[in-house]
């Protein structure tokens, strides 16, 4: 079936390092990919998302490019801030199969001053 | 983007008590809702699919009768949790799509069952 692995967290990291959070996937078909924020005590929100290969998806510094060869969507910002601190989570949905999102299992990222 | 506004945001109930979660998507109609679960520290686990006007899809596992969703309008869906009991508790999110939409989130439900 499909699935997404996402790397476990927690992710600690100082304020304007390098964040990087693999994701890679396998899939029937050929999905779209997500990355969804959560902040604490709150719904996901859409991140950026890319729908074929080789597209970029970015928002708010974050960018991720669908590699199909690597059945990978890498999630990085090149200088995180402590507001970026969250859990985020990799998801893939196929469009023939009514649009429900596979979700990885999350990845919590702290960032300390 | 669009708005999916999810109530309550936290609920405490008594075990053996229902509880009645409600997702309205405010600025477009949502042709399919979705109905998630998610465990501390773990990912969101899809419960069940209902499209307007017709019988929601549950996911494997998931029990119909205890968890039961209405979505009666393009603008709202709801889940009722039947009988809760302590291992109800958990963290409900729903989602909403429209026709041409991608998927949009509500704030979901912190939901303690003592």
């Amino acid at each position: 079936g499909d699935s997404v692995t996402q790397m476990e967290g927690p992710v600690t990291l100082s304020e304007e390092a390098f964040l990087t959070i693999n994701c890679t996937y396998t899939a029937t078909g050929y999905p779209s990919l997500f990355w969804y924020v959560q902040y604490p005590g709150e719904g996901l929100q859409l991140l950026l998302k890319a729908t074929k290969a080789d597209d970029k998806g970015s928002n708010k510094g974050f960018e991720a490019t669908y590699r199909k060869e690597t059945t990978s969507f890498h999630l990085e910002k090149g200088s995180v801030q402590v507001s970026d601190s969250a859990v985020y989570f990799c998801a893939l949905a196929l469009w023939g199969g009514g649009n429900k999102l596979t979700f990885g299992t999350g990845t919590q990222l702290k960032v300390e001053l | 983007g669009a708005v999916v506004s999810q109530h309550p945001s936290w609920v405490i109930c008594k075990s053996g008590t229902s509880v009645k979660i409600e997702c309205r998507s405010l600025d477009f109609q949502a042709t399919t809702m979705f109905w998630y679960r998610q465990f501390p520290k773990q990912s969101l686990m899809l419960m069940a699919t209902s499209n307007e006007g017709s019988k929601a899809t549950y996911e494997q596992g998931v029990e119909k009768d205890k968890f039961l969703i209405n979505h009666a309008s393009l603008t709202l869906s709801t889940l009722t949790v039947t009988s809760a009991h302590p291992e109800d508790s958990s963290f409900y999110i729903c989602s909403s799509r429209g026709s041409n939409t991608e998927a949009f989130f509500g704030q979901g439900t912190r939901l303690t069952v003592v």
